[in-house]
């Protein structure tokens, strides 16, 4: 499987309801991002967590980080149908590996 | 502070054209990746530059595509000549190495 790996490959849930989104990868981070694409568009930078962060949050988003499983979750809450798009996690090695992105999340809201 | 800056924002082009992309990444990052994704898939990585050097070209698909940095500053990169399945949104980021990457928004080429 590849590095920076999504789970679930797509995800529709109703407005209102929160969406969670898992990433997973095999080698030693620095850091770890998310990022949004809506259909087409530039890739828009949602959050970033160190290594030695276990929680970030930033708005209706909430991001966890589990080094010892190499795992990270992203939550979405209250969503909104501005929130569909795809979503990736990328991540970038320890020793100046180039960003890894995940195959991503495709998020659809429904009003 | 100006973020990554890419252009155009979108190319529509003739198969067997040549089309040049341009990032300009944030001013005193070293570092600069081209990333692309290709009808609806994966983010795939190109290449990576350091200052104007070419740190990692692993991921360029074939020699149709030139990346340049010179002077370590903004980056193009060409692809001649253009075939249908290049068609997809080409990113470029940037980074010091320690804060994570900063992605400009992207081109979409599309190759008709």
């Amino acid at each position: 499987s590849q590095q920076g790996e999504e789970d679930p490959q797509a995800l529709s849930i109703q407005e209102g309801e929160n969406a969670t989104m898992n990433c997973s990868y095999k080698t030693s981070i620095n850091n770890l991002q998310w990022y949004r694409q809506n259909s087409g568009r530039g890739l828009v930078h949602l959050i970033l967590i160190r290594s030695n962060e276990r929680e970030k949050h930033s708005g209706r988003l909430r991001v966890t980080l589990d080094t010892s499983k190499k795992s990270s979750s992203l939550l979405i809450t209250a969503s909104r149908a501005a929130d569909t798009a795809s979503y990736f996690c990328a991540t970038d090695g320890r020793y100046g590996q180039n960003f890894v992105f995940g195959p991503g999340t495709r998020l659809s809201v429904l009003p | 502070e100006a973020g990554v800056t890419q252009f155009p924002s979108h190319s529509v082009i003739e198969k067997g054209q040549t089309v040049t992309l341009r990032c300009d990444p944030i001013s005193g990052h070293d570092n600069l990746y081209w990333y692309r994704r290709v009808m609806g898939k994966e983010i795939k990585f190109l290449l990576h530059f350091v200052k104007e050097s070419k740190q990692d070209e692993s991921g360029m698909p074939n020699n149709r595509f030139l990346a340049e940095r010179t002077g370590g500053t903004y980056s193009t990169l060409k692809v001649q000549p253009a075939e249908l399945e290049d068609s997809g949104v080409y990113f470029c980021a940037s980074s010091s190495g320690l804060l994570g990457a900063f992605f400009g928004q992207g081109t979409r080429l599309t190759v008709v």
